[in-house]
């Protein structure tokens, strides 16, 4: 079984440039979060999906960052624009109906110079 | 606040050795748990869970333990080897709802010692 995919693996930007991230979840899989990791911390959430509608985005900078599903299965997950706080690993997660384990994906590593 | 934390930034055993990584929970709310193991340049891999209504759950060479009454979690690593040098981290959700997104711990760096 195929884990979670994501593209691409780095990205180097300027500050106040964009970039977006690529997710494709377990197949089957209606639940789809993206996490931040900072250097040295442990993930934060972002963004959950469930199928294409979002559950919670509460912890979402909406002033620059946004995230959609639209078909309900892969995510994409943009930085409009970036500061240089955002250098981070991006993490996409997925989990099946009525199970508990998040499965990750290797994650994209941006650095914002 | 809410918050998922680890008593240690880092721990070094000796290889063979049993690792205990401790962690300490303050949403008395919580009835999930669950340990991640993440090595440099991957995304956090599943370890073991459990639900509040355990105290003790084991799989293989890994044992968590849940206190609840003072919000603790540890998760024991038996004859630890030298790939299970990772950062450690424990995180925590509240089920039954249908935001589900997990809080982690700030980690634990596992130095294995030859």
């Amino acid at each position: 079984e195929a884990g979670v995919a994501q593209s691409p693996r780095y990205k180097i930007i300027e500050k106040r440039q964009s970039v977006a991230f690529w997710c494709n979840p377990i197949s089957g899989h209606a639940t789809l979060y993206w996490y931040q990791q900072i250097l040295g911390q442990g993930p934060k959430l972002l963004i959950q999906f469930q199928n294409n509608g979002v559950v919670d985005d509460s912890q979402l900078p909406k002033d620059r960052f946004s995230a959609e599903r639209l078909k309900g299965v892969d995510s994409t997950l943009k930085i409009q624009p970036a500061k240089l706080e955002d250098s981070a690993v991006y993490l996409c997660a997925s989990r099946a109906n009525g199970r508990n384990i998040q499965y990750f994906g290797a994650g994209t590593r941006l650095s914002v110079l | 606040g809410e918050s998922v934390g680890l008593h240690l930034p880092t721990l070094s055993v000796q290889e063979g050795d049993n690792s205990i990584i401790n962690c300490a929970y303050s949403n008395s709310a919580s009835d999930y748990f669950i340990w991640y193991k993440q090595e440099s340049g991957k995304g956090p891999q599943f370890i073991i869970d459990i639900r509040s209504n355990m105290d003790k759950r084991q799989g293989q060479r890994v044992t968590v333990l849940l206190n609840k009454t003072v919000k603790h979690l540890s998760l024991q690593i038996a004859a630890t080897q030298p790939g299970d040098s990772a950062v450690y981290f424990c995180a925590e959700k509240r089920t039954g709802g249908g935001a589900d997104g997990l809080t982690f711990g700030k980690g634990t760096h596992l130095i294995i010692q030859p």
